[in-house]
């Protein structure tokens, strides 16, 4: 079974930083495509990021281009988002999400998420 | 940018009516349309992808359908575990991008 186990999260305040971190099971990690995503209190859902099998290729949304990375340690099946420069509009639930096998840039399991407070 | 436009926001309905839900994209993204639901408190759940392709373990009642730029979601008979939120999410393109959600909630 699938599980994935993200923690970090907490309270942090406007121009602090934070690293998220995900925790993986059930499955061959370096096989897959790993990614965050994250939900505003109340709101819908955005793509944050998403880093290949390998660790060789990653991608951004621009909201967080330049302030996030992520990153993976396949010997540990971890998954990581460093998170700089944050402010209130990062707020979020963020989720670690596995790819759906063998389909790219799909969701297939979601963490149940940890939650980033950025406020003074 | 690819945004993804769902309808209706919020659709109010009685367990065994049907449940039609729409995804109107801002350009072509092929067939590379997925649907998940969100109910209280959990993650999203991944139930269709490719428009039409049910992911394993989600039952024959949901179904999807569309190509281009228009998709639609169909429940056909609402079970009480259904009433949760609907999202859409393209994969053509980056940035990977979400609609905003569509609400099935107990008339």
């Amino acid at each position: 079974e699938v599980q994935l186990l993200e923690s970090g999260g907490g309270l942090v305040q406007p121009g602090g930083s934070l690293r998220l971190s995900c925790t993986a099971s059930g499955f061959t990690f370096n096989n897959y495509a790993m990614s965050w995503v994250r939900q505003t209190p109340g709101k819908g859902l955005e793509w944050v990021s998403t880093i290949s099998g390998t660790g060789s290729s990653t991608y951004y949304a621009d909201s967080g281009r330049g302030r996030f990375t992520i990153s993976r340690d396949n010997s540990r099946n971890t998954l990581s988002l460093q998170m700089n420069s944050l402010g209130a509009e990062d707020t979020a639930l963020y989720f670690c999400a596995k790819e759906l096998g063998g389909t790219n840039n799909l969701f297939g399991s979601w963490g149940q998420g940890t939650l980033v407070t950025v406020s003074s | 940018e690819i945004v993804l436009t769902q309808s209706p926001a919020t659709l109010s309905l009685s367990p065994g009516e049907r449940a039609t839900l729409s995804c109107r994209a801002s350009q072509s993204v092929r067939s590379y349309l997925a649907w998940y639901q969100q109910r209280p408190g959990q993650a999203p759940r991944l139930l269709i992808y490719d428009a039409s392709n049910r992911a394993t373990g989600i039952p024959p009642r949901f179904s999807g359908s569309g190509s281009g730029t228009d998709f639609t979601l169909t429940i056909s008979s609402l079970e009480p575990e259904d009433f949760a939120v609907y999202y859409c999410q393209q994969r053509t393109d980056w940035p990977l991008t979400f609609g905003g959600g569509s609400k099935v909630q107990i008339k």
